[in-house]
């Protein structure tokens, strides 16, 4: 069963400070895997997308990894701000060329607290 | 700015009283998609456009439907809202159907079902 999981469900963190998030995937065959963050009642943004072939991305504090043989990646946030506060979805496309078959984490809740 | 819009951005409607959401996006993108996500959990694709061609998901109760009458616009009616149906519904667009394209997200409308 293709299935994206994420952990840890929640974390607190104190301003200034890094933390990693994870996420574990069984979707095979893989295309794809993005990272999301969304804000209480907003939609969804993309921070990263990776292919099988990449296994890591930035874009700004935030750096995204993908060990494609593990089926792991990881969501880094460096000198965290109080903006960072918000849910980080792990996505994982299914078959490639099929954008729409798009397999959701559940997210990781992210409390900043200055 | 180029964006994905929904409108209205909070929707109160009673038990089987029909209601339609709207989206527009200044993108151009070919794709539109149509989501429901419900308090903890991930997106739940409905459907999606690919430019007038309806793609529907194969468990879209029948009681939601969209249509698009141009590549700006699509909507989403709720032919008799249940309660089971109070969601955030997010609205997505992506420029084609490949693997890689980022899906941008609209805000979201907020459905309360009475």
């Amino acid at each position: 069963k293709n299935q994206v999981e994420q952990s840890p469900q929640s974390l607190i963190i104190l301003e200034g400070k890094n933390c990693t998030l994870q996420c574990n995937y069984t979707v095979s065959p893989f295309s794809n895997l993005r990272w999301y963050k969304q804000d209480t009642g907003r939609g969804p943004v993309s921070l990263t997308i990776m292919t099988f072939s990449e296994n890591t991305k930035s874009n700004g504090r935030y750096t995204a990894t993908l060990d494609a043989d593990t089926k792991q990646s990881s969501l880094h946030i460096t000198a965290s701000q109080l903006s960072d506060s918000a849910s980080y979805i792990c996505v994982v496309s299914g078959p490639a060329g099929n954008n729409r078959k798009l397999i959701w984490g559940l997210g990781t809740s992210l409390a900043v607290n200055p | 700015d180029a964006m994905v819009i929904q409108n209205p951005r909070y929707q109160v409607t009673q038990f089987g009283k029909p209601v339609t959401l709207s989206c527009s996006q200044t993108l151009n993108h070919n794709v539109m998609y149509w989501y429901q996500q419900k308090s903890s959990q991930a997106p739940k694709l409905l459907f999606h456009y690919y430019d007038k061609d309806f793609n529907n998901e194969a468990d879209t109760p029948d009681n939601f439907q969209s249509r698009r009458p141009n590549t700006s616009f699509c909507f989403l009616d709720i032919r008799s809202p249940g309660l089971g149906d109070a969601a955030m519904y997010l609205c997505a667009t992506s420029r084609a159907g490949r693997a890689t394209d980022t899906q941008y997200f609209g805000p979201g409308t907020r459905l309360t079902v009475l």
